[in-house]
This record gives structure tokens, C-alpha cells and sequence, in this order.
């Protein structure tokens, strides 16, 4: 069974960080492009970063807005990808999701994680 | 960026009706590999969004064969043949392109 667990949001004050992880099982970790994405209180779907795998030497692409802020990483031996968040700002307030996408025998795989609470406030 | 707009639903909707819920790109998603970077999401309330349609046309696996998408290059559809109960939530199409990836604003399905 694919799991995608996400863990590390909270509650944390404007200007400071956080780091969120994403642990998962179910596939081969290793061949998959890793993404977060964040769901605003309104609802809206932000995709905010990708990480390629070894093959595409990792490639990363950032939501714009977040460069500079934001930073996605990943352990291909502990099956996990992380977003560490910088400079927190209100408007970063969401649910984040990680995402995975990989091929299978099937086709396309996509699943995402339960999402992590981050609220910003003072 | 390209942006992604998604038309409403005329909710609720009776059990068993087939709708369309539709999708436009304000750039082509059609690549030179033939593919159009479509995908089709379901968030079903307290859950998070699970993949129905990819390529725009493509059931991912274990999706009902009542859901099938179609289209364009900018112009997409995702129809249900006969909702059911399990139907209801926020249905997103995403645009798989070129970065940033994003997606629309979503439609809410309600069945009555």
C-alpha cells in the first residue's frame, strides 16, 4: 500500500522557520518526483516545489513566490522529502501536501500525503 | 503562468444524472510527445486530493470507468456518467505543462 506521512507543521510566528518531513513506503521511493503543494484556506492548490530523481540529477523547480524561502530536499535512503520553510509569512498559512509521481507497470502513479497543518500568526 | 479555469456545477445534482465538469488553459497543453498535460482530481470532503485522469484522457488505476476526460489543447472535460453518492467533493484540474505548475480554482459537486 502507498503512504505518504507527512509531519512537522504547527503553529509558529511570523519570521521563523520550519521544517516539514514526508515519509513514505509503497513504492519505489527512488525513481519518484517529489513535490509539495499547499491547499490555502480558501481552498486553492498552490504547488510550491518538485524535486527529480537521481537520474534527472535531482532536478529542482520552485513556485517563484516561495524561491529564496522555501527549500526542498530529499534522502532517497530514508524514502523522505522535506521542505524546509524560511521567513514565514501569514499568507503561508495552508495544509501541505506532499506528492509523489512515478511510473508504474500500470501507468502513472500520483498520491499525496494527508497534508501537515502550518498556521503563521503572532 | 498558465492559468487554469474551471466552470460551476448546477448543484445539487440528482443521483444517477451524468454532468460535465469543464476545464480551460489559457496555453496549450498539447507537447510535442503527442500528450496533453491534463490531470483530473477528486477531493472528497476531509481527504486529500486523489488522481482521476491524467494525460487528459487516462484513467489512473482503480478509477471507476464512469469518469472519462477529453479535449483539446486548452479546453477540457471531465464527464460522469451517473453520479453516486461517493462522487461528492471539489473536483481540480491541474496543468502538468511547464512550471509552475497550477491548477483551477476548482468545482464543487453536490448530489441530492
Amino acid at each position: 500500500e502507498v503512504q505518504l506521512v507527512e509531519t512537522g507543521g504547527g503553529l509558529v510566528q511570523p519570521g521563523n522557520s520550519l521544517k516539514l518531513s514526508c515519509a513514505t513506503s509503497g513504492f519505489t521511493f527512488s525513481t519518484a518526483w517529489m513535490n509539495w503543494i499547499r491547499q490555502t484556506p480558501g481552498k486553492r492548490l498552490e504547488w510550491l516545489a518538485q524535486i527529480e530523481d537521481k537520474s534527472n540529477n535531482y532536478f529542482i523547480s520552485y513556485l517563484e513566490s516561495v524561491k529564496g524561502r522555501f527549500t526542498i530536499s530529499r534522502d532517497d535512503s530514508k524514502s523522505s522529502v522535506y521542505l524546509q520553510m524560511n521567513n514565514l509569512k501569514e499568507e503561508d498559512t495552508a495544509i501541505y501536501y506532499c506528492r509523489a509521481i512515478t511510473t508504474v507497470a500500470r501507468g502513472v502513479m500520483d498520491a499525496w500525503g494527508q497534508g501537515a497543518s502550518v498556521t503563521v500568526s503572532s | 503562468d498558465i492559468v487554469m479555469t474551471q466552470g460551476a456545477l448546477p448543484n445539487p445534482v440528482p443521483s444517477g444524472e451524468s454532468v460535465s465538469i469543464t476545464c480551460r488553459s489559457s496555453k496549450s497543453l498539447l507537447y510535442s510527445d503527442g500528450k496533453t498535460y491534463l490531470n483530473w482530481y477528486l477531493q472528497r470532503p476531509g481527504q486529500s486530493p486523489q488522481l482521476l485522469i491524467y494525460w487528459m484522457s487516462t484513467r489512473a488505476s482503480g478509477v471507476s470507468d464512469r469518469f472519462s476526460g477529453s479535449g483539446s489543447g486548452t479546453d477540457f472535460t471531465l464527464k460522469i456518467s451517473g453520479v453516486e453518492a461517493e462522487d461528492v467533493g471539489v473536483y481540480y484540474c491541474q496543468q502538468g505543462l511547464e512550471f509552475p505548475l497550477t491548477f483551477g480554482s476548482g468545482t464543487k459537486l453536490e448530489i441530492k
